[in-house]
């Protein structure tokens, strides 16, 4: 069964240091999303993506985030600049269509701790 | 309460029992979703159900929607131990653009053997 995959697992990285996270969406999904978890708390959605742009993003998604399809597979998240209270973390979503009806497939996340 | 609250926030049950967890949400929604996290783990989706569907069966999974109080309940039947996890409920907003799903704090479940 075709599933989301996220790259890397776990990230390590000092404040102030830009971080890509990458995935790999499901190959027909149109639209997709990145979320975030930090620990302990909800699940909270950051942005989400269609014909090679921002749908909607939240207040959280401001200017040091950035999400970019470089090609037919990969959907990255960028952070320019991570601060302590970005460390969560990062789930990558995709979806077949974005009717109201359709399921939201999530990949395993991305641990991203910002020291 | 915020959208997509789930009460009970933890349930402890003996393997075999069913479990059954709610969640409320405040807005108008296209669909409410069920997913499922193993700790520290990735979500995995469960059952999503239409703001037009009443009820849902999936396996030993059975979900209930009621727009009329904006409920939506999850029962788990026959648990067992793999069923330990925290389960989430998930509401895609109609006056949401960009298809966004705005979470509860979720039902920690411990199925004991």
């Amino acid at each position: 069964e075709p599933e989301v995959t996220q790259t890397p697992s776990h990230q390590v990285t000092q404040m102030g240091q830009e971080v890509i996270l990458r995935c790999v969406p499901i190959s027909n999904h149109l639209y997709f999303y990145w979320y975030r978890q930090i620990l302990g708390q909800k699940v909270e959605f950051l942005v989400s993506f269609y014909n090679n742009e921002i749908s909607e993003k939240s207040e959280i998604f401001d200017d040091q985030f950035s999400v970019e399809r470089p090609d037919g597979s990969n959907f990255t998240l960028k952070i320019r600049s991570t601060k302590l209270e970005d460390s969560a973390m990062y789930f990558c979503a995709s979806s077949r269509e974005v009717t109201g009806a359709d399921t939201q497939y999530f990949g395993p996340g991305t641990r991203l701790t910002v020291l | 309460s915020q959208q997509g609250e789930e009460d009970p926030q933890a349930l402890s049950i003996q393997e075999g029992e069913n479990a059954t967890m709610n969640c409320s949400y405040k807005t108008s929604i296209n669909n409410l979703q069920w997913y499922r996290q193993n700790s520290g783990r990735g979500l995995v989706h469960l059952i999503l159900i239409r703001s037009n569907e009443r009820e849902k069966h999936s396996g030993r999974l059975r979900v209930t929607l009621d727009t009329s109080k904006k409920s939506s309940s999850l029962l788990i039947t026959a648990s067992r131990a793999a069923d330990t996890a925290s389960y989430f409920c998930a509401t895609d907003e109609i006056k949401a653009a960009g298809n966004k799903l705005t979470f509860g704090g979720g039902t920690r479940v411990l199925v004991k053997p």
